[in-house]
């Protein structure tokens, strides 16, 4: 099974409409990061949460941890087109010097 | 654009081959890390190297290979190729050691076809 858990696997919305993917660790995290691949190309890196109970807003996207359970949320308000693609986690499970990433979240975003 | 730069973009080889993906971190990156991503397994870790020292190792198979040089860029090699190698090696760079402060830093990647 996956050390990091992503849900939804994939997500169509309308544009316009609010959604939020989660991400769980099985394991202690040493910090989440979040990550935007558009398919086939490379992984924009979004957003960083260290911290329990953090959370941080870029445009419309926002993110928060729980380390106790051990997950973070990303929220996305007011979706539009140009927020399509694969959002994935990513966190430092070891803490050590690597990422191990969730299996990703596919949205689409209807106009 | 992350300042990450990879080359080649895309690269088509037969099974049994040998191949070479150059990896150059962003500007003042000493850390390198390698990873692959496929269809079935997802962005699986393969190994990293920080100042030309190679700091720590995933799922990578003796036939990959990987370096860091002086300038700090880096090189994957993949050798004995099979078909299931085909997927998209990504190379990443962050400025520290450790990740605490600094993200990762993606580049666009290689796509590796196996025929």
């Amino acid at each position: 099974s996956q050390e990091l858990e992503q849900s939804p696997q994939s997500l169509i919305v309308q544009e316009g409409k609010n959604l939020t993917i989660n991400c769980t660790s099985s394991k202690t995290l040493y910090g989440l990061y979040w990550y935007k691949q558009k398919y086939g190309e490379g992984l924009i890196f979004l957003m960083m949460l260290q911290k329990g109970g953090e959370e941080k807003s870029h445009e419309k996207i926002t993110a928060k941890l729980d380390e106790k359970k051990q997950q973070s949320s990303l929220h996305i308000t007011a979706s539009q087109p140009s927020h399509a693609g694969i959002y994935l986690c990513g966190a430092a499970i070891w803490a050590g010097n690597m990422l191990t990433f969730g299996g990703g979240t596919r949205l689409m975003v209807k106009p | 654009d992350s300042g990450v730069t990879q080359t080649p973009k895309h690269l088509i080889t037969a099974t049994g081959q040998r191949v070479t993906l150059r990896c150059s971190p962003r500007s003042g990156d000493l850390s390198v890390y390698w990873y692959q991503q496929s269809l079935d397994q997802g962005l699986q870790f393969l190994i990293q190297y920080y100042n030309g020292e190679e700091r720590a190792k995933g799922n990578i198979l003796e036939r990959f290979s990987a370096q860091q040089f002086p300038d700090l860029h880096s090189e994957l090699n993949l050798s004995s190729l099979e078909l299931g190698d085909s997927a998209l090696y990504f190379c990443a760079s962050s400025g520290d050691l450790g990740l605490r402060n600094s993200p990762l830093h993606f580049g666009n990647g290689t796509r590796l076809t196996v025929t």
